[in-house]
């Protein structure tokens, strides 16, 4: 199972652009980099998943180098509403999504 | 949007007593899941659920969790004897498919128990 490494928490004024990076040097080859959020005393949501390169959708974007051993979550302009908990998890089998700690991010106005 | 639904919101219960949380995943999804979330810790998986039998568990899930699937629309957890460090937010999710890419799973809004 990979393993993750992201920061505990980062802080962000409203309006700017927020990356997270995560590290997965141990990634296999069928294994497919996923990114949840949650909010206080909600369940986690899913926003990105990628394998390779860069995938957008309309919440955020995922950079995905060639190596795969890291990952960079990319939230455009941040609202305050964006303030919750950012999980990078690395999956393929198995039914059971593995959370680590996650990223705490701030952002203030 | 269809969404994952949790009852009760909030369940206190005495130590040692049997609870009963109930989920009711969205419709068309084929796999259901349990995760727990002690406070102020992450988010931990308990149980996958798939063709009405248990797919995969982990430690956590012991001979006191029991998961049912009772009906077309519920999916419960039971916790025979509750333990002081049952307390937790309890998550239910479901998604279409079971693993492999784009395997999105959709949480519901989680119930707070509250062993005393």
């Amino acid at each position: 199972l990979a393993k993750t490494t992201q920061p505990i928490s980062m802080d962000s004024y409203e309006g700017q652009e927020v990356n997270i990076t995560c590290s997965h040097n141990n990634i296999a080859t069928n294994d497919y980099i996923t990114w949840y959020q949650q909010f206080p005393s909600q369940g986690p949501r899913f926003i990105i998943q990628g394998y390779k390169t860069k995938v957008t959708n309309e919440v955020a974007s995922l950079f995905i180098p060639a190596d795969r051993k890291s990952s960079t979550l990319s939230l455009p302009r941040v609202s305050l509403s964006d303030t919750a908990v950012y999980y990078c998890l690395v999956e393929n089998s198995g039914y059971a999504l593995n959370f680590g700690k996650g990223t705490s991010l701030l952002v203030t106005p | 949007e269809p969404e994952v639904t949790q009852t009760p919101s909030h369940q206190v219960t005495q130590m040692g007593q049997e609870v009963i949380l109930r989920c009711v995943p969205i419709s068309n999804h084929l796999y259901f899941y349990w995760y727990r979330q002690i406070l102020g810790q992450k988010v931990e998986f308990l149980v996958s659920f798939y063709n009405n039998e248990i797919s995969e568990k982990s430690e956590i899930f012991d001979d006191q969790f029991s998961v049912e699937r009772p009906d077309g629309s519920n999916f419960t957890l039971k916790i025979r004897s509750t333990k002081l460090e049952d307390s937790a937010m309890y998550f239910c999710a479901s998604s279409p498919k079971g693993t492999g890419s784009y395997n999105e799973q959709f949480f519901g809004p989680g119930t707070r128990l509250t062993v005393l």
